[in-house]
């Protein structure tokens, strides 16, 4: 099995709202990563987990909050979101953090704050 | 700081080649190209690391400049399939992939 696999495909929220993406991957990888993409821009990194802690955080709002409840699974918690945090989010997994391991990216879930 | 990538687009016809290239300011320890089709999430096409070594699809070739900080893709023979974005990623040692601007390539019959 070499698929990510993220849930919802498509959610839409109003700002007072709260709500979780969810993201699996069953390939045994130690690393996993959350990205924001906006239309015809690259990935951005948000957040990186290394063996189920946080590793990296990229200044991302405290709106945002990732969880990673066990090496198969993380999670983004979402809470008093804007309208510009509207975008595609990705989430990707790979064998651990090392320069030389490829990334596999889920389908993304494309989120819409109303 | 986010790599460098020209050119921004190129549209190609069946059969033709293009060189997508990739430059950083900062020492490259490591290369990724990924392509990223419309709707679809990014797919892995290659690594190449300080040193020579190579990993991803046979079919993809790059070329790693570590004394220039560049690297080039090659889409030789193109196809309809080769249509998407290509991005290219340099890594840091805590594992940030920071992504170029990306290079669209339409290829038409």
């Amino acid at each position: 099995d070499t698929e990510v696999t993220q849930t919802p495909k498509h959610l839409v929220m109003g700002m007072t709202n709260k709500k979780s993406l969810k993201c699996e991957q069953h390939m045994g990888h130690r690393a996993m990563y959350w990205y924001k993409q906006k239309a015809k821009k690259p990935p951005e990194l948000m957040f990186v987990y290394s063996y189920e802690k946080l590793s990296i955080n990229e200044s991302v709002p405290s709106r945002f909050s990732p969880e990673c409840p066990n090496s198969s699974l993380l999670n983004l918690h979402l809470h008093a979101l804007q309208p510009e945090d509207s975008a595609l989010y990705l989430c990707a997994s790979s064998q651990d953090t090392l320069r030389d391991n490829e990334q596999f990216f889920g389908p993304g879930t494309r989120l819409t704050v109303l | 700081q986010q790599p460098v990538q020209s050119p921004q687009a190129v549209i190609l016809r069946e059969g033709e080649d293009a060189v997508i290239n990739c430059s950083s300011s900062k020492a490259l320890y490591s290369v990724h190209w990924y392509r990223q089709k419309h709707g679809e999430a990014p797919v892995f096409l290659m690594i190449l690391l300080k040193g020579g070594e190579q990993k991803g699809h046979e079919k993809i070739s790059a070329s790693f400049n570590e004394k220039k900080q560049q690297s080039s893709l090659y889409l030789t023979a193109s196809q309809l399939s080769y249509s998407g974005t290509y991005f290219c990623g340099t890594t840091d040692s805590w594992g940030k992939l920071q992504f170029g601007a990306g290079t669209q390539v339409v290829v038409t019959p």
